[in-house]
């Protein structure tokens, strides 16, 4: 399996730019997750989806950020009009739906690479 | 929303034991303990969890106190490639933590020569 696939890997925009990550999770896996990291804030939840569906989107920071999971196989996370405040890594990470394997309870993240986002 | 906190640095010399805590002491039953760790700014990686018993895998061990309200993570023969952020998260298999997991910022573990 390829794992978690994010892109683009590095991205340069000047302010007021529309960005878009895009995020592919591993097959069969029915949980998306998109994380932000800072140095100041550390390793941040944005939204989670589950079955293509959004769940909980309460660390997303305002209107300008939106996400969206057409199918199981992609999601995307846009932020229009970007800010320099924005500048961070972008993870995605995908999930198995819960539940137990052998008797034992599964459920491990896959993160991908992250998309590291600088805005001008 | 924190439900684990960890020191913020920690550091070991090669070839020792690294014990790095957590406290998770709002924890509920149907809470699992994950352990995951991010080398330089690569995603972070899935390491070990366990719910009650103690844990071993090929990369660490997980010892989990007996009221649950803690654990810790052990290398035990730490090498440079440890060198890393290690986060305690709490996962749920139902209700609100099974999807808001929060990793906040973590253990900065230095492994010296």
């Amino acid at each position: 399996d390829a794992g978690v696939i994010q892109s683009p890997r590095h991205e340069v925009t000047e302010m007021g730019q529309e960005v878009t990550l895009r995020c592919k999770p591993i097959s069969g896996h029915d949980y998306l997750f998109w994380y932000r990291q800072t140095m100041m804030r550390g390793l941040e939840l944005l939204i989670y989806f589950n079955n293509n569906v959004p769940i909980d989107d309460s660390g997303m920071p305002e209107d300008r950020f939106s996400a969206k999971m057409p199918n199981a196989s992609f999601s995307t996370l846009k932020i229009q009009p970007s800010e320099p405040r924005d500048s961070a890594v972008y993870f995605c990470a995908s999930s198995t739906d819960v539940g137990l394997a052998g008797g034992r309870f599964t459920g491990e993240l896959f993160f991908g690479e992250g998309s590291r986002l600088t805005v001008l | 929303d924190a439900k684990t906190t960890q020191p913020t640095s920690m550091d070991c010399a090669e070839g020792r034991a690294a014990n790095l805590p957590c406290n998770h002491s709002t924890i509920s039953g149907n809470e699992y303990v994950y352990w995951y760790r991010q080398i330089h700014s690569q995603g972070p990686q899935y390491i070990i969890h366990g719910l009650k018993n103690n844990e071993t895998n090929e990369m660490a061990s997980l010892i989990i106190t007996e009221d649950r309200k803690s654990s810790t993570l052990i290398l035990p023969h730490a090498t440079l490639r440890d060198t890393a952020v290690y986060y305690c998260i709490v996962r749920g298999y139902r209700g609100s933590t099974l999807g808001r997991l929060y990793f906040g910022r973590g253990t900065q573990l230095t492994v010296w020569p």
